[in-house]
């Protein structure tokens, strides 16, 4: 069965410092990889998705993720983190031939000055 | 570009009232969800709707109906509520494809969120 797993509840990180945000999934093949961003008080907005091909994507807002395989894994990261970067962030998982995506249970990141 | 829009965003009820969340998407998808979102859970899948006319049960659809009403709109309904509904409700959307296009990113509104007293 797929599943999602963010290991960090919530992460703390100063402004101006870098940020990693881990992902680690189960799928028995090659799965499609997302992750969203959400604000206090609206719904989830796409960042970024991983297909097939180059294993390190860009996204929006400043944002990238990288696809190791052999780990099982597609963290988030972001070298310089932003005070409008707090938000809680959640890595998901879709299946090929399947209407659902699974979501993992979120990360929130607090930034300080 | 509206997107995903939910109805209401917040609401209060009573235990055994009953009431029904409305969403509606212009994007022209196929496939529309229901999730409810709790502290420390993360996404929850109620119900979907894989096209227009179907409808499938997802993992906590205890207490809980929908209704594909046409291609744009997808209700949610509590029949008798109770405390335990008490959460946020997210719609989201997605073009969807034959096979069910998993390789998409759903669209999600900015959620309903409903407290069960």
């Amino acid at each position: 069965a797929q599943s999602v797993t963010q290991p960090d509840i919530h992460i703390t990180v100063s402004e101006g410092a870098s940020l990693e945000l881990r992902c680690n999934y189960s799928y028995g093949a090659t799965p499609y990889l997302f992750w969203y961003v959400q604000s206090p008080g609206q719904g989830l907005q796409l960042l970024l998705k991983y297909f097939s091909g180059d294993t390190l994507v860009q996204g929006i807002k400043g944002f990238e993720a990288e696809f190791k395989r052999s780990q099982s894994s597609f963290n988030l990261r972001k070298p310089s983190v932003h005070w409008s970067d707090a938000a809680e962030y959640f890595c998901a998982v879709g299946a090929t031939g399947g209407f659902k995506t699974i979501f993992g249970a979120g990360t929130r990141l607090f930034v300080k000055a | 570009n509206a997107g995903v829009t939910q109805t209401p965003k917040f609401q209060v009820l009573k235990t055994g009232q009953s009431m029904t969340l409305q969403c509606a998407q212009d994007m022209n998808h196929n496939s529309m969800y229901w999730y409810r979102q709790d502290p420390g859970m993360g996404l929850r899948l109620i119900y979907y709707s894989a096209s227009e006319g179907t409808t499938d049960k997802g993992e906590v659809p205890n207490g809980y109906n929908v209704s594909r009403l046409n291609k744009r709109e997808f209700s949610l309904r509590l029949e008798s509520a109770a405390p335990s509904q008490t959460s946020v409700y997210f719609c989201a959307s997605r073009r969807g494809a034959q096979g069910g296009g998993g390789n998409q990113p759903q669209h999600f509104g900015d959620g309903t969120r409903l407290s069960i007293l």
